[in-house]
């Protein structure tokens, strides 16, 4: 079964910049996964903030990108700020309609 | 406006069957444009795809829980649903509706706590 992976922590401070990966436990990433990416505060669904490997969603800030860097997507996050400290999730799409989700990475600000 | 509702029983007993629906509104689910699906979070952890259906009716189920789920779609009524037979306590989770394509992301229901317990 394919496997979807995230670094399950990180951290950045107020300003600076952090990219979380997204990669597969078999084989590369690639645009053909059309990888997008979510984030996630407590008590609340996810928000949809990258599609389609780097398009950002509607009311996304800018300082959000996302790419295919080597044989892994990634978010990078430029200039973070407190209210990014969230829980982010990629998404992989293998074909057929069915999505497979990444462990989480939560990041930490500070 | 595009807003999707799930619904259905907050409590499952054990070995029993979850049902839930997601009644769509502001667009339609005979959308040849999406795919829509079932995605759940059990409490503290992770986001887990359980699957997705074409309003033609095609489906695609998490290998691991393919024996147990069946989704369907009702055109007439703008639903989908979920069914989840031989649940256990491991099913306890937030369950969303979602629509999705790979060329926009994913669209959230807001989610629906299902506890299974006797």
């Amino acid at each position: 079964q394919t496997v979807v992976t995230q670094e399950p922590s990180f951290s950045v401070s107020p300003g600076g910049t952090v990219t979380l990966t997204c990669g597969l436990s078999s084989g590369s990433v690639s645009t053909d996964h059309h990888p997008s990416w979510y984030q996630q505060t407590p008590g609340q669904a996810p928000r949809t903030l990258i599609y389609s490997t780097n398009t950002r969603s509607s009311g996304v800030p800018d300082r959000f990108s996302g790419s295919v860097l080597g044989n892994k997507a990634a978010l990078t996050i430029t200039g973070a700020q407190a209210d990014d400290e969230s829980d982010y999730y990629c998404v992989l799409y293998m074909g057929s309609g069915l999505g497979v989700f990444g462990g989480g990475t939560k990041l930490t600000v500070l | 406006q595009l807003q999707l509702q799930e619904s259905g029983p907050g409590l499952v007993k054990p070995s029993e069957t979850l049902s839930l629906t997601c009644t769509v509104s502001g667009g339609s689910i005979s959308s040849s444009s999406y795919y829509w699906g079932w995605i759940r979070q059990p409490p503290g952890k992770g986001l887990e795809w359980i699957g997705s259906i074409y309003y033609s009716g095609f489906t695609y189920y998490k290998p691991s829980l393919k024996s147990r789920v069946t989704i369907s779609v009702d055109t007439s009524k703008n639903q989908f649903s979920l069914r989840l037979i031989s649940v256990t306590a491991a099913d306890t989770a937030v369950y969303y509706c979602a629509r999705f394509s790979y060329g926009s992301g994913i669209y959230w229901g807001q989610g629906t706590l299902v506890t299974v317990s006797s």
